[in-house]
């Protein structure tokens, strides 16, 4: 069972590229969401997902963009990187319902804007 | 909106020895889920203990174990006999069911070092 899987693990961007970060699982999990880590800042929301083709912003949107065709991938695009876009960013997954409330984190990708 | 706010940004403690780590949040919610997640230098989110707020009695798994003061929206973390393997950054984190996703907000993280 492999879980949540992030790709790529590491990746360094100029300024005004593109990029896609890929983000899976496997457990059949209805719900998805994007976080980015910063130094002191926590892990703060970028977008989720409810199910397939259901998506939502969270608390820092702006910038980034998300899709969800399927219940397994949840990829989140960056149309044109900018440097405060330099962040650790994780994909999470989580069952419906009630009593189970554990999200599970893939392993982060680490992206530098230059 | 809910807030999460961790006070200490570093903690040193001697191995075998205990470390509290404090969180408070900000809700006007009332049924609600809190959270301590590990991350050790390999990233990786680990969740350590989870306490449903509708729960009076505090959560403990293993040498961890939290002070849930619901009154006082304060969740602290105790971690006993401390191991080098705990050495991590330890995140506070408070979600809100809905049919809208479990969101979570996390607190600025505190620093956990664990001397030999």
């Amino acid at each position: 069972n492999a879980g949540v899987t992030q790709t790529p693990k590491f990746q360094v961007l100029k300024t005004g590229q593109s990029m896609t970060l890929q983000c899976a699982q496997d457990m059949n999990h209805e719900y998805m969401s994007w976080y980015r880590q910063d130094p002191g800042m926590g892990l703060r929301l970028i977008h989720y997902s409810v199910g397939a083709g259901i998506t939502d912003q969270g608390e820092v949107p702006n910038g980034y963009n998300v899709s969800r065709s399927t219940t397994e991938d949840f990829p989140l695009r960056l149309l044109s990187a900018a440097p405060s876009q330099t962040s650790v960013y994780f994909c999470a997954s989580s069952p419906p319902g009630r009593t189970n409330t554990e999200a599970f984190f893939g392993q982060g990708t680490r992206l530098t804007v230059v | 909106a809910q807030t999460v706010t961790q006070s200490q940004p570093e903690m040193s403690v001697q191995e075998a020895e205990t470390v509290t780590l404090s969180c408070t949040y900000d809700t006007s919610e009332n049924n609600y889920y809190l959270f301590w997640y590990k991350q050790p230098p390999s990233r990786q989110m680990i969740l350590v203990i989870r306490q449903e707020a509708y729960k009076q009695q505090n959560a403990t798994e293993n040498r961890f174990s939290v002070n849930f003061q619901k009154a006082a929206k304060s969740f602290s973390l105790k971690i006993s006999d401390s191991q080098l393997g705990d050495t991590a950054m330890y995140f506070c984190a408070f979600m809100k069911h809905s049919a809208a996703g479990n969101k979570l907000t996390f607190g600025g993280g505190t620093r956990v070092l664990v001397k030999p």
